[in-house]
């Protein structure tokens, strides 16, 4: 069975420190990875996606994530933190050959101290 | 363009009540998916539709269902509601069944 696992349920940070968010996938067959942010009472809103190619994938804010295979990870990082970076971050995947559902983890809240 | 929309953004109901909650997708988006998000936890597939049909169905009673409308919107419905079923509940549209999913700000229900 599939599942998301993202370590630290909370994150703090120093504004302008780097910022690493921890995902870890389970699946037999390499999934489709996906960043999500979340502001309070607000949907979720895409930040990048892996599906095929390229490793390193970039998103929006700054923000980036490698697919590491041999690790089933896709870890998040951004080099320096900003105060409106502070939201709930969720990891989820999707299989690539015929399923139409992600699976989140379980989210982790990153706080940015000034 | 307008983006995913919910409605009602928040509603409050008795336990044992129904409820019955709305989305409509970005237009020409034809998939809508729904999602469970309870406090503290990362949503939870519920359904997907495409082109008017189930596509998907995840690990939820028959208390809830679902249909889709020809002009794509949809409404998820929850019956005999318990405290329990007090979340966020997120509705995503994409083109197909496959695509990229886009989320709405969700319909927050309180049962009481």
């Amino acid at each position: 069975a599939q599942s998301v696992t993202q370590l630290g349920s909370h994150v703090s940070v120093s504004e302008g420190a780097l910022v690493l968010l921890r995902c870890n996938y389970s699946s037999s067959v390499p999934p489709y990875l996906f960043w999500y942010v979340q502001y309070p009472n607000q949907g979720l809103q895409l930040l990048l996606k892996y599906t095929t190619g390229a490793t390193l994938v970039k998103g929006i804010n700054g923000f980036e994530a490698e697919f590491k295979k041999s690790e089933t990870s896709f870890h998040l990082t951004k080099p320096s933190a900003h105060m409106s970076d502070a939201a709930e971050y969720f990891c989820a995947a999707q299989r690539p050959d015929s399923s139409y559902k992600l699976i989140f983890g379980s989210g982790t809240r990153l706080l940015v101290r000034p | 363009d307008a983006g995913v929309t919910q409605s009602p953004t928040h509603l409050i109901k008795t336990r044992g009540q129904h409820v019955t909650l709305r989305c409509s997708p970005i237009s020409g988006h034809k998939s809508v998916s729904w999602y469970q998000q309870v406090l503290g936890q990362g949503p939870q597939f519920i359904f997907q539709y495409y082109e008017k049909e189930e596509r998907g169905r995840g690990n939820f009673p028959d208390r809830f269902s679902a249909r889709q409308f020809p002009n794509y919107s949809s409404e998820l419905n929850v019956n005999a509601l318990l405290l329990g079923d007090s979340a966020l509940y997120l509705c995503a549209s994409s083109l197909d069944s496959l695509g990229e999913a886009f989320f709405g700000q969700g319909t927050r229900l309180t049962v009481v």
